[in-house]
C-alpha cells in the first residue's frame, strides 16, 4: 500500500521556467518530508526538506510547500536549469527511522 | 570522497544461490538502512539498524537478513534469491533521528543491481 505517491512519472520544462513536482501522502502521522534527486548510476542525494509544522521551506532555487489538510507537498524549482534534469523522489518519515518513498518523477529541462 | 560505498555495483546470482551485498560508510553514522528498489517503483525500506539494534519492516520477507558487525559495515544476505528479488539494493545512513541531530539527510550509496538467473 503506497503511502507516498508521485502521480507524474515525467515532466518536461523549458530552461528558465518553473518546475513543479507534486507528491501526495496518506498517513497523517508523517512528521517530516524530504525531496531527493537522483542521477543515473548514482544513489539519491538529499535536496530539501520540510517539517510537518511548517508550510514552506526555501533553499536557493528550491522551495517546498506543504499542505497538510490536502496531504500534499510540492517542490518548485525556479529557474529551472538543464543540470536539474534528474529523477526526483519525495519521501516521508514516521517518527523514528522509517522512511517511505514515492516512485519518482523524471524531470527534463530543455535548453 | 566516497561516503557510502556499496560493493559490488552489479551482482549476478543464480536462483536459490545465497548472495551477500555489502555497504560501508565513512560518516560514522549510527543508523544504516537497506532499501529495495524494483524498476519504476519506489525504494522500499527492508530494515534498518539503530546502532546494533535491528529493526525489520513487517513485510520484509524472511529470505532477507542483515548483519552489522560494526559501525562502518552492514551486509544484506539473501538466503535463497528468487527471480522476484532482482532489483537495485540501496544502502543509506543517517544520524540518529531521536537525538536532535538534523534528520533531513540520508546519505545513499550508489546501489547494487542484483540480477537473478
Amino acid at each position: 500500500d503506497q503511502q507516498v505517491k508521485q502521480n507524474s512519472p515525467s515532466l518536461s520544462v523549458q530552461e528558465g521556467r518553473i518546475s513543479i513536482l507534486n507528491c501526495d501522502y496518506t498517513n497523517s502521522m508523517f512528521d517530516y518530508f524530504l525531496w531527493y534527486k537522483k542521477y543515473p548510476a548514482e544513489g539519491p542525494t538529499f535536496l530539501i526538506s520540510i517539517s510537518s509544522i511548517k508550510d514552506k521551506n526555501e533553499d536557493g532555487r528550491f522551495t517546498v510547500f506543504l499542505n497538510k489538510s490536502a496531504k500534499h507537498l510540492s517542490l518548485h524549482i525556479v529557474p529551472s536549469q538543464p543540470g536539474d534534469s534528474a529523477v526526483y523522489f519525495c519521501a516521508a518519515r514516521l517518527t523514528g527511522n522509517q522512511f517511505y518513498f514515492g516512485t519518482g518523477t523524471s524531470l527534463t529541462v530543455i535548453p | 570522497d566516497a561516503m557510502v560505498i556499496q560493493n559490488p555495483r552489479y551482482q549476478v546470482t543464480q536462483f536459490g544461490k545465497p548472495v551477500t551485498l555489502s555497504c560501508s560508510q565513512t560518516l560514522n553514522h549510527n543508523v544504516m538502512y537497506w532499501y529495495q528498489q524494483k524498476s519504476s517503483q519506489a525504494p522500499k525500506l527492508l530494515f534498518h539498524y539503530y546502532d546494533k539494534d535491528f529493526n525489520n519492516e513487517a513485510d520484509t520477507p524472511d529470505n532477507f537478513q542483515s548483519r552489522r558487525p560494526n559501525t562502518s559495515f552492514c551486509f544484506l544476505d539473501i538466503r535463497s534469491p528468487g527471480l522476484g528479488d532482482a532489483a537495485m539494493y540501496l544502502c543509506a545512513t543517517s544520524r540518529d533521528t531521536l537525538a536532535g541531530y538534523r534528520t533531513d539527510t540520508q546519505y545513499f550509496g550508489p546501489g547494487t543491481r542484483l540480477t537473478v538467473l
